[in-house]
Protein backbone atom coordinates (compact mmCIF):
# COMPACT_ATOMS: atom_id res chain seq x y z
CA UNK A 1 0.00 0.00 0.00
CA UNK A 2 1.32 3.15 -1.00
CA UNK A 3 1.90 6.01 1.96
CA UNK A 4 1.67 9.36 2.17
CA UNK A 5 3.21 11.28 -0.80
CA UNK A 6 3.94 14.63 -1.01
CA UNK A 7 5.25 16.71 -4.13
CA UNK A 8 7.76 18.64 -4.65
CA UNK A 9 10.25 17.21 -2.33
CA UNK A 10 11.95 20.71 -2.91
CA UNK A 11 11.04 24.07 -3.90
CA UNK A 12 13.32 27.18 -4.19
CA UNK A 13 11.83 30.32 -4.79
CA UNK A 14 11.89 34.09 -4.48
CA UNK A 15 9.82 36.07 -1.67
CA UNK A 16 6.68 37.90 -3.36
CA UNK A 17 6.52 34.07 -5.52
CA UNK A 18 3.89 31.42 -4.96
CA UNK A 19 4.09 27.82 -4.72
CA UNK A 20 1.78 25.06 -4.37
CA UNK A 21 2.75 21.86 -1.95
CA UNK A 22 0.47 18.86 -2.81
CA UNK A 23 -0.75 15.78 -0.78
CA UNK A 24 -1.79 12.73 -1.69
CA UNK A 25 -2.56 11.06 1.83
CA UNK A 26 -3.25 7.28 2.12
CA UNK A 27 -6.20 5.97 0.46
CA UNK A 28 -9.50 5.87 2.98
CA UNK A 29 -8.21 7.89 5.10
CA UNK A 30 -10.42 10.58 6.01
CA UNK A 31 -8.75 13.01 8.49
CA UNK A 32 -5.44 14.96 6.68
CA UNK A 33 -2.87 17.23 8.54
CA UNK A 34 -0.59 19.61 7.70
CA UNK A 35 2.42 20.49 9.61
CA UNK A 36 5.55 22.58 9.31
CA UNK A 37 9.12 22.61 10.75
CA UNK A 38 11.12 25.98 10.76
CA UNK A 39 14.86 25.24 11.06
CA UNK A 40 15.36 24.55 14.96
CA UNK A 41 11.80 24.33 15.98
CA UNK A 42 9.99 21.71 16.68
CA UNK A 43 7.35 20.39 14.16
CA UNK A 44 3.93 22.81 14.20
CA UNK A 45 0.59 21.90 13.17
CA UNK A 46 -0.90 23.99 10.87
CA UNK A 47 -3.93 22.49 9.97
CA UNK A 48 -6.69 19.59 9.84
CA UNK A 49 -8.99 18.42 7.60
CA UNK A 50 -11.44 15.57 7.46
CA UNK A 51 -12.74 14.67 4.07
CA UNK A 52 -13.32 17.96 2.32
CA UNK A 53 -13.97 20.10 5.30
CA UNK A 54 -11.71 22.24 7.22
CA UNK A 55 -11.99 21.10 10.65
CA UNK A 56 -9.14 23.22 12.57
CA UNK A 57 -7.16 25.58 10.68
CA UNK A 58 -6.07 27.42 13.84
CA UNK A 59 -2.44 26.77 13.34
CA UNK A 60 -2.32 28.69 10.04
CA UNK A 61 0.10 31.76 10.48
CA UNK A 62 -1.52 33.90 8.47
CA UNK A 63 -3.80 34.44 5.10
CA UNK A 64 -1.08 34.04 2.76
CA UNK A 65 -1.71 30.47 3.29
CA UNK A 66 -4.42 28.73 1.66
CA UNK A 67 -5.01 25.00 2.27
CA UNK A 68 -7.47 22.74 -0.04
CA UNK A 69 -8.74 19.28 0.03
CA UNK A 70 -10.84 19.20 -2.86
CA UNK A 71 -13.03 15.97 -3.11
CA UNK A 72 -11.83 14.86 0.47
CA UNK A 73 -9.04 13.23 -1.75
CA UNK A 74 -5.54 15.10 -2.11
CA UNK A 75 -5.12 18.10 -0.62
CA UNK A 76 -2.87 21.39 -1.57
CA UNK A 77 -1.85 23.97 0.45
CA UNK A 78 -0.58 27.67 -1.51
CA UNK A 79 1.58 30.00 0.08
CA UNK A 80 0.93 33.46 -1.91
CA UNK A 81 2.80 35.80 -1.20
CA UNK A 82 5.65 33.77 0.07
CA UNK A 83 8.01 35.36 2.62
CA UNK A 84 11.52 34.36 4.01
CA UNK A 85 9.82 33.40 7.62
CA UNK A 86 7.65 30.87 5.29
CA UNK A 87 10.99 28.75 4.86
CA UNK A 88 10.55 25.44 6.37
CA UNK A 89 9.92 21.76 6.10
CA UNK A 90 6.46 21.35 5.32
CA UNK A 91 4.94 17.73 6.60
CA UNK A 92 1.50 15.83 5.77
CA UNK A 93 0.39 13.31 7.38
CA UNK A 94 -2.86 10.94 7.60
CA UNK A 95 -5.12 8.99 9.55
CA UNK A 96 -8.03 6.66 9.53
CA UNK A 97 -11.35 7.90 10.47
CA UNK A 98 -11.64 8.38 14.61
CA UNK A 99 -7.75 7.70 14.61
CA UNK A 100 -7.38 3.79 15.05
CA UNK A 101 -6.64 2.27 17.90
CA UNK A 102 -2.98 4.14 18.22
CA UNK A 103 -4.50 7.83 16.98
CA UNK A 104 -1.70 7.02 14.30
CA UNK A 105 -0.70 9.70 12.09
CA UNK A 106 1.22 8.24 8.70
CA UNK A 107 3.27 11.04 7.69
CA UNK A 108 4.72 11.91 4.17
CA UNK A 109 8.64 12.53 4.01
CA UNK A 110 8.32 16.22 3.57
CA UNK A 111 8.75 19.43 1.04
CA UNK A 112 11.34 21.43 1.61
CA UNK A 113 10.69 25.44 1.28
CA UNK A 114 13.14 27.56 0.72
CA UNK A 115 12.54 31.61 0.11
CA UNK A 116 15.50 33.87 -0.97
CA UNK B 1 -0.06 26.96 26.58
CA UNK B 2 1.00 23.35 26.54
CA UNK B 3 4.68 22.66 26.09
CA UNK B 4 6.70 19.66 25.60
CA UNK B 5 10.54 19.60 26.63
CA UNK B 6 12.74 16.66 25.55
CA UNK B 7 15.54 17.28 27.61
CA UNK B 8 18.64 16.51 25.30
CA UNK B 9 19.06 17.34 21.93
CA UNK B 10 21.68 14.54 21.25
CA UNK B 11 22.37 11.50 22.87
CA UNK B 12 25.33 9.45 21.92
CA UNK B 13 26.01 5.80 23.53
CA UNK B 14 27.80 2.47 22.73
CA UNK B 15 25.84 -0.33 20.92
CA UNK B 16 24.35 -2.92 23.27
CA UNK B 17 23.62 -0.31 25.81
CA UNK B 18 20.22 1.35 26.53
CA UNK B 19 19.28 4.56 25.48
CA UNK B 20 16.75 6.74 27.56
CA UNK B 21 14.94 9.68 26.44
CA UNK B 22 12.53 11.96 28.13
CA UNK B 23 9.67 14.02 28.00
CA UNK B 24 8.42 16.45 30.08
CA UNK B 25 5.29 18.50 29.42
CA UNK B 26 3.16 21.42 30.95
CA UNK B 27 0.41 22.80 31.50
CA UNK B 28 -2.05 19.91 30.39
CA UNK B 29 -2.80 16.78 30.97
CA UNK B 30 -3.03 14.88 27.93
CA UNK B 31 -5.07 11.27 27.53
CA UNK B 32 -2.47 9.78 25.62
CA UNK B 33 1.15 10.40 24.49
CA UNK B 34 3.14 9.09 21.79
CA UNK B 35 6.73 8.64 20.13
CA UNK B 36 7.93 9.07 16.75
CA UNK B 37 11.25 8.22 14.89
CA UNK B 38 12.20 10.59 12.59
CA UNK B 39 15.39 9.90 9.75
CA UNK B 40 17.10 12.18 7.80
CA UNK B 41 14.75 13.35 5.01
CA UNK B 42 11.86 11.59 6.40
CA UNK B 43 8.88 12.19 7.70
CA UNK B 44 7.87 10.96 11.38
CA UNK B 45 7.06 7.35 11.71
CA UNK B 46 4.45 6.29 14.65
CA UNK B 47 6.14 4.09 17.39
CA UNK B 48 4.28 3.75 20.90
CA UNK B 49 0.97 5.27 22.15
CA UNK B 50 0.55 5.19 25.42
CA UNK B 51 -2.37 5.99 27.74
CA UNK B 52 -2.89 8.34 30.90
CA UNK B 53 -4.23 4.79 32.71
CA UNK B 54 -1.01 2.82 31.57
CA UNK B 55 2.32 3.23 33.42
CA UNK B 56 4.17 0.92 30.70
CA UNK B 57 4.34 -0.12 27.39
CA UNK B 58 6.70 -2.25 25.47
CA UNK B 59 7.18 -3.08 22.05
CA UNK B 60 10.24 -5.79 21.12
CA UNK B 61 13.10 -3.56 22.20
CA UNK B 62 11.27 -0.67 22.96
CA UNK B 63 9.54 0.16 26.64
CA UNK B 64 7.30 3.47 27.54
CA UNK B 65 6.87 4.73 30.75
CA UNK B 66 4.30 7.24 31.48
CA UNK B 67 3.56 9.25 34.73
CA UNK B 68 1.12 12.03 35.22
CA UNK B 69 1.88 13.01 38.31
CA UNK B 70 5.53 14.53 37.31
CA UNK B 71 3.86 14.78 33.91
CA UNK B 72 7.04 13.33 31.75
CA UNK B 73 7.58 10.25 29.85
CA UNK B 74 10.50 7.90 29.49
CA UNK B 75 11.24 6.00 26.42
CA UNK B 76 14.16 3.51 26.66
CA UNK B 77 15.47 1.30 23.87
CA UNK B 78 17.37 -1.75 24.96
CA UNK B 79 19.83 -3.76 23.55
CA UNK B 80 20.47 -0.60 21.04
CA UNK B 81 21.91 -0.93 17.59
CA UNK B 82 23.66 1.52 15.38
CA UNK B 83 19.98 1.00 12.90
CA UNK B 84 18.08 2.82 16.06
CA UNK B 85 19.99 6.03 15.85
CA UNK B 86 17.36 8.39 14.69
CA UNK B 87 15.65 11.68 16.27
CA UNK B 88 13.09 10.49 18.37
CA UNK B 89 9.92 12.85 19.48
CA UNK B 90 7.58 12.68 21.73
CA UNK B 91 4.22 14.19 20.64
CA UNK B 92 0.83 14.82 22.34
CA UNK B 93 -2.56 15.67 21.29
CA UNK B 94 -3.31 19.27 21.36
CA UNK B 95 -5.70 20.04 24.21
CA UNK B 96 -9.22 21.98 22.87
CA UNK B 97 -12.84 21.50 21.74
CA UNK B 98 -12.29 20.64 18.37
CA UNK B 99 -11.16 17.81 16.33
CA UNK B 100 -8.85 14.77 17.81
CA UNK B 101 -5.65 13.81 16.77
CA UNK B 102 -3.74 17.16 16.13
CA UNK B 103 -0.43 16.90 17.70
CA UNK B 104 1.91 19.06 19.52
CA UNK B 105 5.74 17.49 18.91
CA UNK B 106 8.75 18.19 21.10
CA UNK B 107 11.86 19.60 18.98
CA UNK B 108 13.46 15.36 19.83
CA UNK B 109 16.17 13.93 20.74
CA UNK B 110 19.15 12.76 18.05
CA UNK B 111 20.08 9.57 19.27
CA UNK B 112 23.49 8.02 18.00
CA UNK B 113 24.62 4.46 18.43
CA UNK B 114 28.18 3.68 17.95
CA UNK B 115 29.40 0.11 17.41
Amino acid sequence: EAGVTQFPSHSVIEKGQTVTLRCDPISGHDNLYWYRRVMGKEIKFLLHFVKESKQDESGMPNNRFLAERTGGTYSTLKVQPAELEDSGVYFCASSERGGGRNNEQFFGPGTRLTVL
Amino acid sequence: SQKIEQNSEALNIQEGKTATLTCNYTNYSPAYLQWYRQDPGRGPVFLLLIRENEKEKRKERLKVTFDTTLKQSLFHITASQPADSATYLCALPRRYGGSQGNLIFGKGTKLSVKP
